[in-house]
């Protein structure tokens, strides 16, 4: 079975902290792919970053980084410098294809999210 | 260019009836997935439609049901409404299929059930 773990369930800092969200999941597939969502407090997530299970190379875009590292089946997420706007609950989501050479079927599976507050 | 739109935004229904939920997919999007929020159960797959048909369903019982039109809207059902059905209803759109490409949000219809 599939899972995902964000055990920090809530994070409070001071704008201009660095901060980390943590993501662990589980899959014995060899095949998977990674997500981290946004979602502010009007509701819609917002897909912030893909990674696939054959692509361990981290990530920079902004403020934002992230380190996939297989060997700990981990896919954590820092904002740099947060900002009052980073306030939101952030998902970390893993999904595997079901079908054998085709990624019609699969499964979805969001982690608990972290509910992020910067504080001016 | 147009978002995920989904309708209504906000509805309150009592235990035993049944309500039908709309969502509208980014134009050219021919993959819609639908999603229950709760504080208890999190983030949950309900079920994907692809060219009107459902390709992939979640764990919930036969009282959720969807279906997506020829223009790729989608509605879902739950019928016989139960307290615990009370939540955020996300619906998604994706270019690709759901389980490998980036999901485009709608900002939910919350539904209420006394």
């Amino acid at each position: 079975a599939q899972k995902v773990t964000q055990a920090q369930t809530e994070i409070s800092v001071v704008e201009k902290e660095d901060v980390t969200l943590d993501c662990v999941y589980e899959t014995r597939d060899t095949t998977y792919y990674l997500f981290w969502y946004k979602q502010p407090p009007s509701g819609e997530l917002v897909f912030l970053i893909r990674r696939n299970s054959f692509d361990e190379q981290n990530e920079i875009s902004g403020r934002y980084s992230w380190n996939f590292q297989k060997s700990t089946s981990s896919f954590n997420f820092t904002i740099t410098a947060s900002q009052v706007v980073d306030s939101a609950v952030y998902f970390c989501a893993l999904s595997v294809i079901m079908g054998l050479g085709s990624s019609n079927t699969g499964k979805l599976i969001f982690g608990q999210g972290t509910t992020l507050q910067v504080k001016p | 260019k147009a978002g995920v739109t989904q309708t209504p935004r906000y509805l309150i229904k009592t235990r035993g009836q049944q309500v039908t939920l709309s969502c509208s997919p980014i134009s050219g999007h021919r993959s819609v997935s639908w999603y229950q929020q709760t504080p208890g159960q999190g983030l949950q797959f309900l079920f994907e439609y692809f060219s009107e048909t459902q390709r992939n369903k979640g764990n919930f019982p036969g009282r959720f049901s969807g279906r997506q039109f020829s223009n790729s809207r989608s509605e879902m059902n739950v019928s016989t409404l139960e307290l615990g059905d009370s939540a955020l209803y996300l619906c998604a759109s994706s270019l690709v299929e759901f389980v490998t490409g980036e999901l485009f949000f709608g900002e939910g219809s919350r539904l209420t059930v006394l």
